[in-house]
């Protein structure tokens, strides 16, 4: 099974601040690689596919890169409303696994 | 719209199945995946498996042989079924759609308690 491993796993920032989480994947997993956002009592809801397509609807301060197979989530301007759980999934090969997630805080 | 939504029990006495049905429009079950995806209380998100678009499926090895996907697609209905429950089973239980690349969907979730 591919796993992903997840960094942090919580995060403190400021308002306006820019944020980084990353995923690192135990073995090449090309461009297979989605980004969510989960609020509490919500479900996830997709932010970036492909590694580094934005999903319909996401603001443009979200964005995905990878550096081989290495992912990173950039939010570049944190607002209040990006407060939440986030987590990676790999989609190359079954099992599916997600990363253990980030929760993001504003100090 | 693309919607999904997962109808089940609230409780399950140990030991017992769990039937879950995702119930989805705005789009084929032919065109589209459909995954299962669990949540225990205060914990991340667990991939069960998957009802692939052609019909066959795949499965988490860590549900063995305790998991069944299916699907009907004149009702557009998507089903899973796990025997044998145990505490640590209790989760909310996620239908999502899925894409090539990534779930682009999800329902809102059925919250399933197990009981002793």
């Amino acid at each position: 099974d591919i796993q992903m491993t997840q960094s942090p796993a919580s995060l403190s920032a400021s308002l306006e601040e820019i944020v980084t989480i990353t995923c690192q994947a135990s073995q090449d997993i090309g461009n297979w690689l989605a980004w969510y956002q989960q609020k509490p009592g919500k479900s996830p809801q997709l932010l970036i596919y492909g590694a580094t397509s934005l999903a319909d609807g996401v603001p443009s301060r979200f964005s995905g890169s990878r550096s081989g197979t290495q992912y990173s989530l950039k939010i570049s301007r944190l607002q209040v409303e990006d407060i939440g759980i986030y987590y990676c999934l790999q989609a190359y090969s079954a099992p599916l696994t997600f990363g253990s997630g980030t929760k993001l805080e504003i100090k | 719209q693309v919607q999904l939504k997962e109808t089940g029990p609230d409780l399950v006495q140990l030991t017992q199945t769990l039937s879950i049905t995702c119930t989805v429009s705005g789009f084929s079950l032919t065109t589209y995946n459909v995954h299962w995806v669990r949540q225990p209380p205060g914990k991340g998100l667990e991939w069960m498996g998957a009802m692939w678009n052609g019909g066959g499926t795949d499965y988490n090895s860590a549900f063995k042989s305790r998991l069944s996907i299916s699907r009907d697609t004149s009702k557009s209905q998507v089903f899973l079924k796990m025997n044998s429950l145990q505490t640590d089973d209790t989760a909310k239980y996620f239908c999502a759609r899925g894409t090539m690349m990534d779930m682009d969907a999800w329902g809102q979730g059925a919250s399933v308690t197990v009981s002793s």
